[in-house]
C-alpha cells in the first residue's frame, strides 16, 4: 500500500495567516492527489483534486501544488471557517489511501 | 443538488454482518456513468477506503477488506449497499457513502453522505 504522511500533524494559526500543509506519498503518485476538509461531526468535503484543481465552489484562498511524492495545500489568508482537519488522499494505486490529517486550530 | 444518506443499524454484534444502505437523491444513480463508494473513519485507523461500485454493478475493493466486503447497486431504488461480514470491534467506525468523481483516470469522492456510526459490540 502507498503510505501517506502529513506534516505538521497540527498547527495553530491566526485569522489572516498563510497556512501550508504538506503531504508526502511513500512512492510516486503522479498528480493523483486530493485534499479534503473535515469539520467536527461532518463528512469530509472535497477541496482540491488532481493535486491542484480547485473544486467548484471552494474559495480561491485554497490552492494545491505538487506532483510525484510531495504535495502542498495552502490557505492564503486563514478565515474563521477554515479551522478544521485537512486530509490528503492518493488515488493512484488501489487501495486508495488517506493521510492521517492535519488539524488547524486557533492560536 | 446530489445528496447521499446512509442508513442501517447502529449496533452490530461481533461475528455478525454489518449492512448499510446509501440512498441517492437529487440525481439518478446511473447518471453520467457514476461510480459510488464507501469509506469509513475510526479513531484508530483514520479514513479508510472500503470499495467502489459502478452503477452497472462492477466493483473494486480494498484488498485488506475484500474477503469480507460486498457492495451492490439497486438502480430501481436509487440506492447502493455495503455488507461487511464477520465484524469485530475493529470495524467500529463512522461509515460514509460518496460519489466518485472522475477526470480522465484521476478520481475523488464528492459529495459525501453525513455518515453513520456503527458500533460492534455484544
Amino acid at each position: 500500500d502507498i503510505q501517506m504522511t502529513q506534516s505538521p500533524s497540527s498547527l495553530s494559526a491566526s485569522i489572516g495567516d498563510r497556512v501550508t500543509i504538506t503531504c508526502r506519498a511513500s512512492q510516486t503518485i503522479s498528480s493523483f492527489l486530493n485534499w479534503y476538509q473535515q469539520k467536527p461531526g461532518k463528512a469530509p468535503k472535497l477541496l482540491i483534486y488532481a493535486a491542484s484543481i480547485l473544486q467548484t465552489g471552494v474559495p480561491s484562498r485554497f490552492s494545491g501544488s505538487g506532483s510525484g511524492t510531495d504535495f502542498t495545500l495552502s490557505i492564503s489568508s486563514l478565515q474563521p471557517e477554515d479551522f478544521a482537519i485537512y486530509y490528503c488522499q492518493q488515488t493512484y494505486i488501489i487501495p486508495h489511501t488517506f493521510g492521517p490529517g492535519t488539524k488547524v486550530d486557533f492560536k | 443538488q446530489l445528496q447521499l444518506q446512509e442508513s442501517g443499524p447502529g449496533l452490530v454484534k461481533p461475528s455478525e454482518t454489518l449492512s448499510l444502505t446509501c440512498t441517492v437523491s437529487g440525481g439518478s444513480i446511473s447518471d453520467n456513468n457514476n461510480y459510488w463508494g464507501w469509506i469509513r473513519q475510526s479513531p484508530g485507523k483514520g479514513l479508510e477506503w472500503i470499495g467502489t461500485v459502478y452503477y452497472s454493478g462492477s466493483t473494486y475493493y480494498n484488498p485488506s477488506l475484500e474477503s469480507r466486503v460486498t457492495i451492490s447497486v439497486d438502480t430501481f431504488k436509487n440506492q447502493f449497499s455495503l455488507k461487511l461480514t464477520s465484524v469485530t470491534a475493529a470495524d467500529t467506525a463512522v461509515y460514509y457513502c460518496a460519489r466518485r468523481g472522475q477526470m480522465a483516470t484521476i478520481d475523488w469522492f464528492d459529495p459525501w453522505g453525513q455518515g453513520t456510526l456503527v458500533t460492534v459490540s455484544s
